[in-house]
Formats: C-alpha cells, sequence, structure tokens
C-alpha cells in the first residue's frame, strides 16, 4: 500500500549530469514537496507545489529545478550535478486545507562521483 | 522565515526510561506542530502533532507539550523499548494542513537493553 513512489532508490551520477528524481503519489493530494536530508542538518526543504504548474522555493532551491506537469508527478531537476548535492532526497505529499502531516516516499540516494 | 532548533542530537536512555526531546521555532505564526520518527533505512512517519489551542496531548506512551509564549515544544516518551530506537525530527508549520513544514535536525535516540 505505497502511496509515494520515488522511481530510484539508489542513483550515481558522475558531476555536471543532468539528473532527474521522479515521484508520484496515488492520493489526489495537492501538495508536494522535495527534501534533502543531511546527517546533522535534518530535512531541508527544496522545493514546493501546491498544484500543477505551480512552484515556490523552499529554504535551499540553488542548483535544482522542479516540475509538476500533472497533479500525481512531481519531478526534481539537478540541472549540472556537483559533489555536494550527494544527499538523501524524499519527496512527500500532503491534502491542501486539510489537517494531518505528510505522506513520505522512501527516499533516493544520490551519489555525485 | 521560520527556523527549528532541536536538542539533543543524540540521546542514549536505559530501557524502561522516559526520553524527551526539546525543540524551539521561531514564527510565531506557526500554530501546527508534528513530530516524525525515521527508522532505520525507513520513510520519516509522523508520530503526533500537536495545533496551538492545545497544550498537551497525549498518545499512549508519547506525550507532546507546547508552550507557545516561549516557542517551544517537546517529545516525551514513557516506559521506552527497543522499538523506540530511531531518529525523531521535530518540525512548525504555519498551518495544520501541512502547506509547508520546516523540520529540526534530528535527535538519534538509542534504547539501552
Amino acid at each position: 500500500d505505497v502511496k509515494v513512489t520515488q522511481s530510484s532508490r539508489y542513483l550515481v551520477k558522475r558531476t555536471g549530469e543532468k539528473v532527474f528524481l521522479e515521484c508520484v503519489q496515488d492520493m489526489d493530494h495537492e501538495n508536494m514537496f522535495w527534501y534533502r536530508q543531511d546527517p546533522g542538518l535534518g530535512l531541508r526543504l527544496i522545493y514546493f507545489s501546491y498544484d500543477v504548474k505551480m512552484k515556490e522555493k523552499g529554504d535551499i532551491p540553488e542548483g535544482y529545478s522542479v516540475s509538476r506537469e500533472k497533479k500525481e508527478r512531481f519531478s526534481l531537476i539537478l540541472e549540472s550535478a556537483s559533489t555536494n548535492q550527494t544527499s538523501m532526497y524524499l519527496c512527500a505529499s500532503s491534502f491542501q486545507g486539510a489537517p494531518g502531516g505528510y505522506t513520505f516516499g522512501s527516499g533516493t540516494r544520490l551519489t555525485v562521483v | 522565515g521560520e527556523n527549528v532548533e532541536q536538542h539533543p542530537s543524540t540521546l542514549s536512555v536505559q530501557e524502561g526510561d522516559s526520553a524527551v526531546i526539546k525543540c524551539t521555532y521561531s514564527d510565531s505564526a506557526s500554530n501546527y506542530f508534528p513530530w516524525y520518527k525515521q527508522e532505520l533505512g525507513k520513510r520519516p512517519q509522523l508520530i503526533i502533532d500537536i495545533r496551538s489551542n492545545v497544550g498537551e496531548k497525549k498518545d499512549q506512551r508519547i506525550a507532546v507539550t507546547l508552550n507557545k509564549t516561549a516557542k517551544h515544544f517537546s517529545l516525551h516518551i514513557t516506559e521506552t523499548q527497543p522499538e523506540d530506537s530511531a531518529v525523531y525530527f521535530c518540525a512548525a508549520s504555519p498551518d495544520s494542513s501541512a502547506s509547508k513544514i520546516i523540520f529540526g535536525s534530528g535527535t538519534r535516540l538509542s534504547i539501552r537493553p
């Protein structure tokens, strides 16, 4: 009964490559989010979206972009991967206007070499 | 923007004892405070949350307290068990629909047998 699916569990990319991380949810949630998780830094918000084709910057958007062409899918794009983007990336979703927390995906551990 | 600080970063307690994790937040507009538990290799999951019109909330062995004046909130786990070992994240949001959540840096809780 997985509700938020991230396309890759582990990913290794080279410096300078364009990287796409995909997230799909089947709960009809309006809100979708991308976080990165690093030891000692917790979960930091990269980008989020309240609706299709809508996006807002989080706290650390530099070096990233996002795309939300369909309600159920939210993609994180690393335009030119760098080694400091090696991290665990977590996607999450939630309902708009309803109480409750996020549902997280399982995460993608990205290594940039 | 909102800033959430969490202490301690690591906590080790004897099985059966209590554990307390403390957080402070900066934005007085925040009114929803969820707590997430992340077991090793798994996704974060919501374990309890509290809204600003409530001072305390309990769910079996877990309780959260909120002091809006001082802008701090705490997680209390009583009668700790081995399965409580995990990383715990506190968080703050401007609304209970979780349109945007800012997380603390996490506390790694270890339960000693």
